[in-house]
């Protein structure tokens, strides 16, 4: 039930556009997505429900399409702050009492000036 | 305000033995986290405890338990340790979203080593 997150790693130079993506074997209720500097501990990015919505933050946006139970993180404009490595996290339904958040294996970003 | 919180920094134990990880959410989240993060497999779910009662658990055999604490502080053990347990193991907390899992502020992580 791991989300599958492409590509594994890319290296953007300064300036340039990346575009990572989440895929799903299940129905999903939502999308979180995560960026992990190394040594340091995950910090959220943003939280996308169903319904295709889109959200940005600074020059990371993010789209959700339900229907192909697929996510899409959006890097435009790269800054050297933005390398890291980006984890989605997919929320399924687990059963009448809640909710499962998986993460896929994250894929490794490296901006370079 | 202070962060999330975990204790050890670094645990270093011998196959079999047992390991005892603890976690201090942010103070008025009551939802917390176990996450194992191994080399090359990201983060792999363990554990989800609000308002004091395991919500769900990741595909991890039963010697990985845990609880929580009526100050929603929370702690993770691992018996019978394997060298496969070797990993960093990350809390996060949450305020209460229902039944649906909100934004999540992960600690630093305790580095658990078997030897």
């Amino acid at each position: 039930q791991q989300p599958v997150q492409s590509p594994q790693a890319v290296i953007l130079r300064e300036g340039e556009d990346a575009v990572i993506n989440c895929s799903s074997s299940k129905a999903l209720y939502s999308v979180h997505w995560y960026r992990q500097k190394h040594g340091e501990a995950p910090i959220f990015l943003m939280i996308l429900l169903k319904g295709g919505e889109q959200k940005g933050h600074d020059k990371i946006s993010a789209s959700f399409n339900e229907k192909k139970q697929q996510s899409s993180l959006y890097l435009t404009a790269s800054q050297l702050s933005y390398s890291g490595t980006y984890f989605c996290g997919t929320e399924t339904t687990y059963s009448n009492s809640g909710y499962a958040l998986n993460f896929g294996k994250g894929t490794s970003l490296l901006v370079t000036p | 305000e202070a962060g999330v919180t975990q204790s050890p920094t670094h645990l270093i134990k011998t196959r079999g033995q047992q390991a005892t990880l603890r976690c201090s959410p942010i103070s008025g989240h009551t939802s917390v986290y176990w996450y194992q993060q191994a080399l090359g497999l990201g983060l792999q779910f363990l554990l989800w405890y609000d308002e004091g009662e395991e919500r769900n658990r990741g595909n991890f055999p039963p010697r990985f338990s845990g609880r929580q604490f009526p100050n929603y502080s929370s702690e993770l053990n691992v018996n019978a340790l394997e060298l496969e347990d070797s990993a960093l193991y990350l809390c996060a907390s949450s305020l209460r979203t229902g039944n649906k899992i909100g934004e999540q502020f992960f600690g630093p992580g305790t580095r658990l080593t078997v030897l």
